[in-house]
């Protein structure tokens, strides 16, 4: 089955600069990639997602690049802000999956006021 | 819109004993899935519901976990007898179907699994 790798497993920024968070992926039908955000104990929220027709997608803040070439994606976040501290997910859906995702380990993001 | 509803938020068993967790997806939406979460890991599908028929179980424990969803609209994950390792947040997604597009999980709030 699908594997995802994400890197790193915790990052910390201070306000106003930049995070990057970088994901692998292994299944080349892989087509879909959506990326979520968890707040402590609440639940995930999608926050950008890219479909592989697409190299790159950007909503204000927060833009995400693919690479099928070499199966990675990553998300970028610019000009961080303290509600930007979330664990943040990335995932892969196969297309002969149905819509099943499957995540990555997940990156504890904090932003230093 | 409402969101996903699950419950209860908190559990706290012992080992061998049984568990049952309810899912109410957001109205209209055919597809819902069962994850387990555990501490400082990414969420992981369990059982995937298409209507009330199962896509995929393969990553259900079958000896201990069941999940059903009957009317197409409610589902049910249970575990009998839970085991230490079963302590997780229990997540209930669901999503709309729209032929070969992929489409936005929402997700519950979670149950919370403690196993004594």
């Amino acid at each position: 089955g699908e594997n995802v790798e994400q890197h790193p497993s915790t990052l910390s920024v201070q306000e106003g600069d930049s995070a990057v968070i970088k994901c692998t992926y292994s299944d080349s039908a892989s087509n879909y990639f959506p990326w979520y955000k968890q707040e402590l104990g609440k639940r995930p929220q999608l926050i950008i997602d890219i479909r592989s027709n697409v190299g790159e997608k950007k909503d204000q803040r927060i833009a995400v690049t693919l690479n099928k070439t070499a199966k990675h994606f990553s998300l970028h976040i610019t000009e961080t802000q303290p509600e930007d501290s979330a664990v943040y997910f990335c995932a892969a859906s196969p297309i002969h999956t149905g819509n099943q995702f499957y995540f990555g380990t997940g990156t504890s993001l904090t932003v230093i006021p | 819109e409402a969101g996903v509803a699950q419950s209860p938020r908190y559990k706290i068993i012992e080992k061998r004993q049984s568990v049952a967790f309810w899912c109410n997806p957001i109205s209209g939406h055919a597809t819902l899935y069962w994850y387990q979460q555990i501490l400082g890991q990414g969420p992981k599908l369990l059982i995937q519901f298409q209507n009330n028929g199962v896509v995929d179980d393969s990553q259900l424990p079958k000896d201990r976990f069941s999940a059903e969803r009957l009317k197409g609209v409610d589902s049910t994950l249970k575990i009998q007898p839970a085991k230490l390792e079963d302590s997780a947040v229990y997540l209930c997604a669901s999503s709309i179907v729209a032929g070969g597009q992929y489409n936005e999980q929402f997700f519950g709030p979670g149950t919370r699994l403690t196993v004594l």
